[in-house]
């Protein structure tokens, strides 16, 4: 696509229930990245795709967070056992991220905003 | 360790004002990524700059400049003219060769009043 897409845009559930937040990189893209922005805040980083292994998954809150990729392009993040502090907009984002072209500009979907009640 | 300060977090002007956003990082790394991302109310980053270590060279585009003075450790960013279009929360963010991974500042937000 011309973009990086997520889906749902929005997700409302319920404390204790599983999640699943979906995107799609921009195509070609083999470096992916999750991150999460609560209310009023800046981008905290979560996880890091190059190619379908995730060498970086430092970021990750707690156990509840897993996040996999497959064939190099749709990536899902899913949380388990939501709480109110899951309540986020998470981002994702994708880059060219291969040899020299690394650290190369990373472009953002517009995020899934997560709402735990 | 990687850290990014955004000192301003809001700022408010009028219409055709210069302003001007702060950005001091730290970094032990000799080669490294400076970013700037701005965050319209429609909530998608989008990319402004990217700058490397070793290119200290100022830039222009269009009203928006930007000053790396690795001295100060601070890469800042200037709207001249500003727009109400404008307004938005804008991001600096480093990272280090091969660590892929951006550091975000905490934001500053733009309110260009008209």
């Amino acid at each position: 696509g011309a973009g990086v897409s997520q889906s749902p845009s929005n997700k409302v559930t319920e404390k204790g229930k599983d999640v699943e937040l979906r995107c799609d990189p921009i195509s070609g893209h083999t470096a992916l990245y999750w991150y999460r922005q609560r209310l009023g805040q800046g981008l905290e980083f979560l996880i890091y795709f190059q190619g379908n292994s995730a060498p970086d998954k430092s970021g990750l809150p707690s156990d509840r967070f897993s996040a996999e990729r497959t064939g190099e392009s749709v990536s899902t993040l899913t949380i388990q056992r939501t709480q109110q502090e899951d309540s986020a907009v998470y981002l994702c984002a994708s880059s060219l991220g291969v040899g020299e072209s690394m650290n190369t500009e990373a472009f953002f979907g517009q995020g899934t905003r997560l709402t735990v009640v | 360790a990687q850290k990014v300060t955004q000192a301003q977090t809001e700022i408010s002007v009028v219409e055709k004002e210069d302003v001007t956003l702060d950005c001091v990082y730290e970094t032990r790394d000799t080669t490294y990524y400076l970013f700037w991302y701005k965050q319209p109310p429609s909530g998608e980053l989008v990319f402004l700059i990217r700058r490397n270590s070793f290119d200290e060279q100022n830039e222009i585009s269009g009203r928006y400049s930007w000053n790396f003075q690795k001295s100060t450790s601070s890469f800042n960013f200037t709207i001249t003219a500003s727009q109400v279009v404008d307004s938005a929360v804008y991001f600096c963010a480093l990272s280090e060769a091969g660590d892929y991974k951006l550091s975000f500042g905490a934001g500053t937000t733009v309110t260009v009043r008209a």
